[in-house]
C-alpha cells in the first residue's frame, strides 16, 4: 500500500549543521503538512501546502526552518544551523484536500537528534 | 498557551471495560474536532471526528461526545481491547469549511490490561 513515507527514519546531527528531511505523500493528495513532536508534547503544526497556493508557513518557529514542495509530490523540510531544541520527531501528513472531511494521513516520522 | 488540553497523561483500564479519554479546549472558534491514535514508531492514524454542530458521533466501539458550552470533548471506547493500547491525541481545527492545520493536545497514553 502506498502510504506517506518519510526519510530518513532517524537522523543524528551536530549542532550547527543543516539537515534535510523528505516526505513522499500519498499519490493524488493535494495537501501536505509538516508537524513536529518534541518529547512529551503534542504535535506542533509547522507548515502546509495546498495545490499551487502559497504555503501556510505560520507554524515555522524561526527562519532557520524552510520547506519546499514540487508540484503535488515530494516535499523537503530543511533546518539550517540546527540547535539542540530542534530535536524532535518530524511528521509529515497528506490529504486529498483541506475540506474538513479530508483525513490527514501521517507518515512514520523522522526522529532528529541534535547533539 | 495550550489551546487543546489533555490533562491526563495516562489511563489504565481492564479489558472489556469502558475507556474515557478527555479533552478540553479554549478557543471557541474551533468547529471541528478529531481523535487520532498513535502506536510507537508509527505516525498518528485518524480515529473519529465530530463537527461542532453535533454533540455525538459514533463509529463501532468508538463514540465522541462534544459539550460546546463546557468546551469539552471525550472519546469513549467500549468495550476496551488490549489492541487499543496506544497514545490518543485530541485535535481541533478552526474550520471555516477548511481543515487547514490541526492543533493537537499532548496525548493520553491508554493501557488496556487483559
Amino acid at each position: 500500500g502506498a502510504g506517506v513515507s518519510q526519510s530518513p527514519s532517524n537522523k543524528v546531527t551536530e549542532k550547527g549543521k543543516d539537515v534535510e528531511l523528505r516526505c513522499d505523500p500519498i499519490s493524488g493528495h493535494t495537501a501536505l503538512y509538516w508537524y513536529r513532536q518534541r518529547l512529551g508534547q503534542g504535535l506542533e503544526f509547522l507548515i502546509y501546502f495546498q495545490g499551487n497556493s502559497a504555503p501556510d508557513k505560520s507554524g515555522l518557529p524561526s527562519d532557520r526552518f524552510s520547506a519546499e514542495r514540487t508540484g503535488e509530490s515530494v516535499s523537503t523540510l530543511t533546518i539550517q544551523r540546527t540547535q539542540q531544541e530542534d530535536s524532535a520527531v518530524y511528521l509529515c501528513a497528506s490529504s486529498r484536500g483541506t475540506s474538513r472531511t479530508d483525513t490527514q494521513y501521517f507518515g512514520p516520522g523522522t526522529r532528529l537528534t541534535v547533539l | 498557551d495550550q489551546q487543546v488540553k489533555q490533562n491526563s497523561p495516562s489511563l489504565s483500564v481492564q479489558e472489556g471495560r469502558i475507556s474515557i479519554l478527555n479533552c478540553d479546549y479554549t478557543n471557541s472558534m474551533f468547529d471541528y474536532f478529531l481523535w487520532y491514535k498513535k502506536y510507537p514508531a508509527e505516525g498518528p492514524t485518524f480515529l473519529i471526528s465530530i463537527s461542532s454542530i453535533k454533540d455525538k458521533n459514533e463509529d463501532g466501539r468508538f463514540t465522541v461526545f462534544l459539550n460546546k458550552s463546557a468546551k469539552h470533548l471525550s472519546l469513549h471506547i467500549v468495550p476496551s481491547q488490549p489492541g487499543d493500547s496506544a497514545v490518543y491525541f485530541c485535535a481541533a481545527s478552526l474550520g471555516g469549511g477548511s481543515q487547514g492545520n490541526l492543533i493537537f493536545g499532548k496525548g493520553t497514553k491508554l493501557s488496556v490490561k487483559p
